[in-house]
């Protein structure tokens, strides 16, 4: 089954704790992104990457790490996390060819709640 | 730069017809429509490209005004089933960079 997973789904933790917030595709997606939504505000991109070890800001990209080592894998780094990163969180990634974005399979979410 | 949704919300009763506009001040390569259910993830409804595109599924359908870089998306007889919060996402020309719009939250009461 095609599928984008986030893990963990949910995640309660202390300010300066850090912490790894993985997600996978199984579709052999080049582009994979980061995105943060809080109410009100929409979903707000992160991080993006359009392939393996390319990676490049998106809006909110302060206090927030990513790699791409691996096509299938885009982990979200909070080095340092603090409270106003408390949020939900997606993942997603979509083929991209002929120059334009297709459509974007979202992960479950990961509900981050930093204390 | 984030493409602005109007309006921020709407109630209709089921069967009604419900409008949402997605605006940018920049020229528009794409538009991407996804609709939020409560708890859950985005999931995809269409993509419009630039040239005056129009589409539809079911009585769910969408058009591009490329001079006015603006989207509307047009849902006619509304179901229950259509209630969320649906994001335009625009892609700006040359810009490689999709951005989502704020949302618009639609709620269909019986």
């Amino acid at each position: 089954e095609a599928q984008v997973t986030q893990n963990p789904r949910y995640l309660i933790t202390v300010t300066g704790k850090k912490l790894t917030v993985t997600c996978s595709q199984n579709m052999n997606h080049e582009y994979m992104s980061w995105y943060r939504q809080d109410p009100g505000l929409g979903l707000r991109q992160i991080y993006y990457s359009m392939n393996v070890e390319v990676t490049d800001k998106g809006d909110v990209p302060e206090g927030y790490k990513v790699s791409r080592k691996e096509k299938r894998n885009f982990p979200l780094i909070l080095e340092s996390p603090s409270p106003n990163q408390t949020s939900l969180y997606f993942c997603a990634s979509s083929l991209f060819a002929s120059g334009m974005y297709n459509e974007q399979f979202f992960g479950p979410g990961t509900r981050l709640t930093v204390l | 730069q984030q493409p602005v949704q109007s309006p921020q919300a709407v109630i209709l009763r089921e069967g009604e017809d419900a409008v949402i506009n997605c605006s940018s001040s920049k020229a528009l390569y794409s538009v991407h429509w996804y609709r939020q259910k409560h708890g859950e993830a985005p999931v995809f409804l269409m993509i419009l490209l630039k040239g005056g595109e129009q589409k539809g599924h079911d009585k769910i359908s969408a058009s591009f005004n490329e001079k006015k870089q603006q989207s509307s998306l047009y849902l006619t007889a509304s179901q229950l089933s259509y209630s969320g919060t649906y994001f335009c996402g625009t892609e700006i020309e040359g810009a490689q960079k999709l951005v989502f719009g704020q949302g618009t939250r639609l709620t269909i009461n019986p």
